[in-house]
């Protein structure tokens, strides 16, 4: 059974800190994928890497993907209000097919 | 809004009812994911199609749950006789074959069963 173990669970920062959440797992991913969830909304996708190795950048938001595809992380810098949700990893085992996700990254941050 | 939709955005219903969901890809996209998703958790897979057929169910998905996607447009995901651990936020997304797995979700379905 694949899974994901995303640290940590929850997080409380003040506004213009750093922080970075991370994913992990014994089993290789064909990709990941990053989503951020707000309450009774679906999750929205931030980024795909595809490249063991990987590092895309979104604004202030950092992906990696780890050298054997086995785990990756988010970093954030200089956070914001706005940055506050629920942050969701999810890897993909095979093209096309499912995603397991890790458990979520509880994100606030306080102004 | 050319984004995935789903309807109902709630549904309410008492137990031992039948409920149903419909979800709205992207029109381009092939691929058609259901997950559900409770508090504090992340979503788990429940069933794919790509086009019309269904390819991947999960063990999750009982005999009560059945989904169809009948053109390979729309998909619709059918829970009967309903119990109160249905109780949970419904996801469709959506995929195209030949991208990098990516998947985009719709805003969900959340169903409370009384």
């Amino acid at each position: 059974t694949q899974l994901l173990e995303q640290s940590p669970q929850f997080l409380s920062i003040q506004e213009g800190e750093n922080l970075t959440v991370y994913c992990n797992s014994s089993s290789v991913f064909s990709s990941l994928q990053w989503y951020r969830q707000e309450p009774g909304e679906g999750p929205v996708l931030l980024v795909t890497v595809v490249t063991g190795g990987e590092v895309k950048k979104l604004k202030r938001l950092t992906f990696q993907f780890g050298d054997a595809r086995k785990d990756s992380s988010l970093h954030i810098t200089a956070a914001q209000p706005g940055d506050t949700g629920l942050y969701l990893c999810a890897g993909a085992s095979n093209q096309g097919g499912k995603l397991i996700f890790g458990q979520g990254t509880e994100l606030s941050v306080k102004p | 809004d050319t984004g995935v939709s789903q309807n109902p955005r709630h549904k309410i219903t008492k137990r031992g009812q039948n409920v149903t969901f419909r979800c709205d890809p992207i029109s381009e996209h092939n691929r058609l994911y259901w997950y559900r998703q409770t508090l504090g958790q992340g979503p788990e897979f429940l069933t794919y199609f790509q086009n019309e057929a269904q390819l991947e169910k999960s063990r999750l998905l009982s005999d009560r749950f059945s989904a169809e996607r009948p053109k390979g447009s729309f998909s619709t995901l059918e829970i009967q006789r309903t119990e109160q651990g249905d109780s949970a936020m419904y996801l469709c997304a959506s995929g195209a074959s030949g991208n990098t797995d990516t998947q985009y979700f719709g805003p969900g379905t959340r169903l409370t069963v009384l």
